[in-house]
């Protein structure tokens, strides 16, 4: 079965403070990963995924297969970082659905 | 901007009416998903066409049903509604054939009351 489980709902730092958003997934082969953002009523947006290996906005994630994570962090926050934070899983093969985290909201304080 | 399109932003309806949302994807995507976002459920994925034909079911209700047109928009019919209906159903769209990223619509609101 294919599951995202993000264990924080809510995540709250200071500014300039790093941040690491958590997620574990569960899926029998080598799945796609993704962060998607959705800023206050605002759309879902692509924030990385993993096999582009790029850093957006100061976002990174690492992919570990050994502990099926793919935590994402950024080492000073900032107060524009604020938002609901989803973790999404693609398989490979068949089915292109994205299987959502049920998503961490973080509040950047200043 | 994602370049997805979807219309109304709002819907306000009763029990047991029925109601269409409809996704216009970027220009070149031939698939398109939809996703409903409630608070108790989270993001779940709905159904998947991909050039006017299904792909693939998730989740979704024998009392929903979609469809993608020849110029790739899609709706989505909801029919029977019941209060439990009321979230918010996102449209994807994407290139599709293998790993590819979907880029989302703002989403209508349907509220049931």
């Amino acid at each position: 079965a294919q599951r995202v489980t993000q264990p924080e709902k809510l995540l709250s730092v200071f500014k300039g403070a790093p941040v690491e958003l958590k997620c574990n997934y569960s899926y029998s082969g080598s799945p796609e990963l993704f962060w998607y953002v959705q800023y206050s009523r605002q759309r879902l947006q692509l924030l990385l995924r993993h096999i582009s290996r790029e850093s957006i906005k100061g976002f990174t994630a690492d992919l570990n297969k050994g502990e099926t994570s793919f935590h994402l962090k950024k080492p000073f926050a900032q107060e524009e970082d604020s938002a609901m934070y989803y973790c999404a899983l693609q398989g490979q093969g068949g089915s292109e659905k994205l299987v959502f985290g049920k998503g961490t909201k973080l509040t950047v304080n200043p | 901007d994602s370049g997805v399109t979807q219309t109304p932003k709002h819907l306000i309806t009763a029990t047991g009416q029925r109601v269409t949302l409809r996704c216009s994807p970027r220009s070149g995507d031939l698939s398109v998903y939809w996703y409903q976002q409630s608070l108790d459920q989270g993001l779940q994925f709905l159904i998947q066409y991909y050039n006017g034909e299904e792909r693939a079911k998730g989740n979704i209700l024998e009392r929903f049903s979609a469809q993608q047109f020849p110029d790739l928009h899609s709706e989505l019919n909801l029919s029977s509604l019941e209060l439990g209906d009321s979230a918010l159903y996102f449209c994807a769209s994407s290139v599709s054939g293998g790993i590819n990223i979907q880029y989302f619509g703002a989403g209508t609101r349907l509220s049931v009351l």
